[in-house]
């Protein structure tokens, strides 16, 4: 079974500034993906970024990069140049690719302060 | 399109009753889930489907049946509620297949047993 591990409950960083969230998981598929998920105080759940276990080069979306170190098992995001908008939990996901199930690690609350 | 759409969107039921949350996605995808979010976690895999009438379990099966009789549906029942079925709850869909897909979450259901 796969697990995950966020190990930063909380953050708090100032509007503008650089925040990595980190990550970690245990899995035993060859073929999976990685998301992150952000989930705001509204509670919807909203894909942040998405990575191909098979590929090596790091997923980026906007301000959204990860460092993904598939040895290591990590997927840390990074968030550029951070808004009030990004205040929310973020939720780190890996999923088989066979079984399409999502495990959740138990998130990290980030706060963007003004 | 609506997306993933549940109802309702708050429920307060009382010990041992029974009701079903409604799922339903207009995207024509295979895969559909419900998971659950506790206090302070991420989300679990209730149950999930990869297409009409098939089904199966997930990491927190216990208490919960679900069908699936169209691609659109995804009914979860609670047979006789109890107040450790106090959470919110996600219904996802998405394309399903090999490919990590991007799984889409309905804005949830906030219930509450007494």
């Amino acid at each position: 079974a796969q697990t995950v591990t966020q190990s930063q409950p909380e953050m708090s960083v100032q509007e503008a500034e650089t925040v990595t969230l980190s990550c970690t998981y245990d899995t035993s598929e060859s073929n999976y993906y990685l998301f992150w998920y952000k989930q705001p105080p509204s509670r919807q759940m909203i894909l942040v970024i998405r990575q191909e276990a098979y590929k090596q080069q790091n997923a980026t979306e906007n301000r959204f990069s990860v460092n993904f170190q598939k040895a290591a098992k990590s997927f840390s995001l990074k968030i550029s140049d951070s808004q009030l908008g990004d205040t929310a939990m973020y939720f780190c996901a890996p999923l088989s690719g066979g079984a399409q199930k999502l495990v959740f690690g138990q998130g990290t609350r980030l706060t963007i302060n003004p | 399109n609506a997306g993933v759409t549940q109802t309702p969107k708050f429920q307060v039921l009382k010990t041992g009753q029974s009701m079903t949350l409604q799922c339903a996605q207009d995207m024509n995808h295979e895969y559909m889930s419900w998971y659950r979010q506790d206090p302070g976690m991420g989300l679990r895999l209730i149950h999930y489907s990869v297409g009409a009438g098939i089904t199966d379990q997930g990491e927190v099966p216990n208490g919960y049946n679900v069908s699936r009789s169209t691609t659109e549906d995804f009914p979860l029942r609670l047979l006789s509620a109890a107040p450790s079925q106090t959470s919110v709850y996600f219904c996802a869909s998405s394309l399903g297949g090999q490919g990590g897909t991007e799984q889409y979450f309905g804005p949830g259901t906030r219930l509450t047993v007494t």
